[in-house]
């Protein structure tokens, strides 16, 4: 099976400043999904990256999947409060989807 | 962008009775749909990958005479827990598989929350 680590597990951050959260996983990637969500609501999609090297942003949150598409990172330029929540990160396995381990992350106003 | 609706959005029973929840993609077609719950402050976690006209594979762990899930159309997808007891209670997520144009995209349901007494 396949497994995704995410780092950090926790990030607690002063509005305003970057962050990078990582997503590693086990075997080779074909196809990376990010999501965010806050406990109790549906999953919001952010973005997917397909390609080795892709890069794509959504208003201040960029994402990138590694040329070896074993690792993918989700930037977060000048945090706000709206950011606060966890960070998933998804990818099929043969017929099945995996998340994985989550990164909560806090925003101090 | 798709929308994926769950029916209820919450339920209250009692011990020993059956719930079912329905997932249904409102503008897209979903040969696969995946069901997840999640614990407090806790990750989701895929108890079931469900595929119109099969049987569903469910995750290590999960116990598939409890939780029964049918897909009976592209568009439904159904998650009855039976016999429901008190740890049953969750937050349960559905989602739905849009391959159209060869691109997979997964949407995601709003969630039902479960509260066994």
């Amino acid at each position: 099976s396949q497994e995704l680590e995410q780092s950090p597990q926790s990030l607690i951050v002063q509005e305003g400043k970057n962050l990078t959260i990582n997503c590693t996983s086990s075997k080779t990637l074909y196809g990376l999904y990010w999501y965010k969500q806050k406990y109790g609501e549906g999953l919001i999609f952010l973005m997917m990256l397909q390609k080795g090297g892709e890069e794509k942003s959504h208003e201040k949150i960029t994402a990138k999947l590694d040329e070896k598409k074993q690792q993918s990172s989700l930037h977060i330029t000048a945090s706000q409060p709206s950011h606060a929540g966890i960070y998933l990160c998804g990818a099929h396995g043969g017929n099945q989807f995996y998340f994985g381990t989550g990164t909560s992350l806090t925003v101090i106003p | 962008g798709a929308v994926v609706s769950q029916h209820p959005s919450w339920v209250i029973c009692k011990s020993g009775t059956s719930v079912k929840i329905e997932c249904r993609s409102l503008d897209f077609q979903a040969t696969t749909m995946f069901w997840y719950r999640q614990f407090p402050k806790q990750s989701l976690m895929l108890m079931a990958t469900s595929n119109e006209g099969s049987k569903a594979t469910y995750e290590q762990g999960v116990e598939k005479d409890k939780f029964l899930i049918n897909h009976a159309s592209l568009t439904l997808s159904t998650l009855t827990v039976t016999s429901a007891h008190p740890e049953d209670s969750s937050f349960y997520i559905c989602s739905a598989l849009d391959a159209a144009l060869g691109m997979e995209t997964q949407y995601f349901g709003p969630g039902t929350r479960l509260l066994v007494l």
